[in-house]
């Protein structure tokens, strides 16, 4: 079975770092992608991980170890644009299915 | 600008009453998607396109039609709306479904079927 796990909800405060895991349980992996969407409108593309170690974007970071079946995305320097849920998506071997979402994980940024 | 677009974005309906939502995107993409959005369960795909011509369901097909006769536009037909098709839905495109093919979503359309 296909199986992605994220925490529900995260809060933390502006200006501070915040780690979102996710770990997943697929037939196949061929990289996985995390997603930020703000309430009402479209996920957006963050980042891409298809290889083991970290990839970094600005305030945005993400990891992964295919050994374990796990990714973190880390969000640093917080600011309130941030509070978004953060979708962990995998690409699996599945012919025709895209991408297998997780729930989503709903950070709430505080000042 | 490179977009995938969705109409309408809000709609309200009864029953029983025949609606399409429409998708088109202009980056030439051979994938496209439908997916449905609800509180706790997160993005479900319905049905998805690798060409023109080629359909098949996603996860959760079962109420939902689409056709795909041009590159461009993937509508999502629902025949007899019920109340648990109520959700916010998705379209998504991408190149393929290659390692780094990216997916990019259409605004978003919330149905309200009473």
């Amino acid at each position: 079975g296909q199986n992605i796990d994220q925490p529900t909800e995260m809060t933390a405060t502006e200006g501070a770092i915040v780690q979102i895991n996710c770990t997943y349980q697929t037939s196949g992996f061929n990289g996985l992608f995390w997603y930020q969407q703000h309430a009402g409108e479209a996920p957006t593309f963050l980042s891409y991980n298809v290889l083991d170690g970290l990839e970094e974007k600005g305030r945005f970071s993400s990891f992964l170890s295919r050994s374990k079946g796990y990714s973190y995305l880390l969000l640093k320097e917080l600011q309130m644009k941030d509070s978004a849920s953060y979708l962990c998506a995998v690409r699996t071997n599945q012919a025709g299915t895209a991408l297998i979402f997780g729930k989503g994980t709903t950070l709430s940024v505080s000042s | 600008e490179a977009q995938v677009t969705q109409n309408p974005r809000y709609l309200i309906t009864v029953t029983g009453k025949k609606l399409t939502v429409t998708c088109s995107q202009n980056m030439n993409h051979e994938y496209m998607s439908w997916y449905r959005q609800d509180p706790g369960l997160g993005l479900r795909q319905i049905y998805y396109s690798m060409n023109v011509e080629v359909t098949d369901k996603g996860d959760v097909p079962e109420g939902y039609k689409v056709s795909r006769k041009e590159k461009r536009n993937f509508p999502l037909i629902l025949e007899s709306p019920s109340p648990n098709q109520t959700s916010l839905y998705f379209c998504a495109s991408s190149l393929g479904t290659a390692r780094t093919d990216t997916q990019y979503f259409g605004p978003g359309t919330r149905l309200t079927v009473l």
